[in-house]
């Protein structure tokens, strides 16, 4: 099974400023098979970038998805208030499928 | 955009069977992965399985250990996850979601909570 592992597990961060989360994989994600999820409280996961870079229809352009091989990054530049949640990667390349961890976000 | 829905909120006991539903459109159900996806309370998403149609599979998460079933009716393009013996520890929140994420597809159900309780 591949593990992810998201770091950091919490940020706290203010509007405008820039987040950086991190998903390291404990082997290499072929074919940039890594999807990054929004979640938050009481709502169903919100897909936001698929393949590895590609952002999903209708996700604004601050964020950014980046990476290849074991270690991929979301960044979400200018923080808006309403981008406090929890943001989970997940591969779909190698059964089973498997998601990190989570990373909460806070916005101040 | 398609609408993906979900059976409602279910309470059981441990022991007690139980079916969960998710309804997406025939065209998502015949050319996507269906997924389930279990989020226990106050925890992370956890993949449980996933219904190919292109090359009718189902492949289920070892970790379940056999404990859920997975099937798809693509008459009413309806999607079922389903326990035959339910323990607490099942107590989550199910998602269905309806996706093709090489493409950046992906529609989520509302998710289901199952309360198993004695």
């Amino acid at each position: 099974e591949i593990v992810l592992t998201q770091s950091p597990d919490t940020l706290s961060l203010s509007p405008g400023e820039r987040a950086t989360v991190s998903c390291r994989a404990s082997q290499t994600i072929i074919q940039s098979s890594l999807a990054w999820f929004q979640q938050k409280p009481g709502q169903a996961p919100r897909l936001l970038i698929s393949p590895a870079s590609t952002r999903a229809t209708g996700i604004p352009d601050r964020f950014i998805g980046g990476g290849s091989g074991t270690v991929f990054t979301l960044t979400i530049t200018a923080l808006e208030p309403e981008d406090s949640a929890i943001y989970y990667c997940h591969q779909y390349v190698y059964y089973p499928h498997t998601f990190g961890q989570g990373t909460k976000l806070e916005i101040k | 955009e398609v609408q993906v829905v979900q059976s409602g909120a279910e309470v059981k006991k441990p022991g007690e069977s139980l079916r969960i539903s998710c309804q997406g459109s025939a065209h998502s159900f015949a050319n996507y992965w269906i997924t389930w996806v279990r989020q226990m309370p106050g925890k992370g998403l956890e993949w449980m399985g996933v219904v190919d149609p292109g090359v009718s599979r189902i492949t289920y998460n070892p970790s379940l250990q056999g404990r859920v079933i997975l099937s798809v009716d693509q008459s009413t393009s309806t999607a079922y996850l389903e326990w035959s013996s339910l323990r607490a520890s099942d107590t989550a929140i199910y998602y269905c979601t309806t996706n093709f994420l090489s493409a950046g597809v992906d529609y989520w159900g509302q998710g289901t909570l199952v309360t198993v309780s004695s």
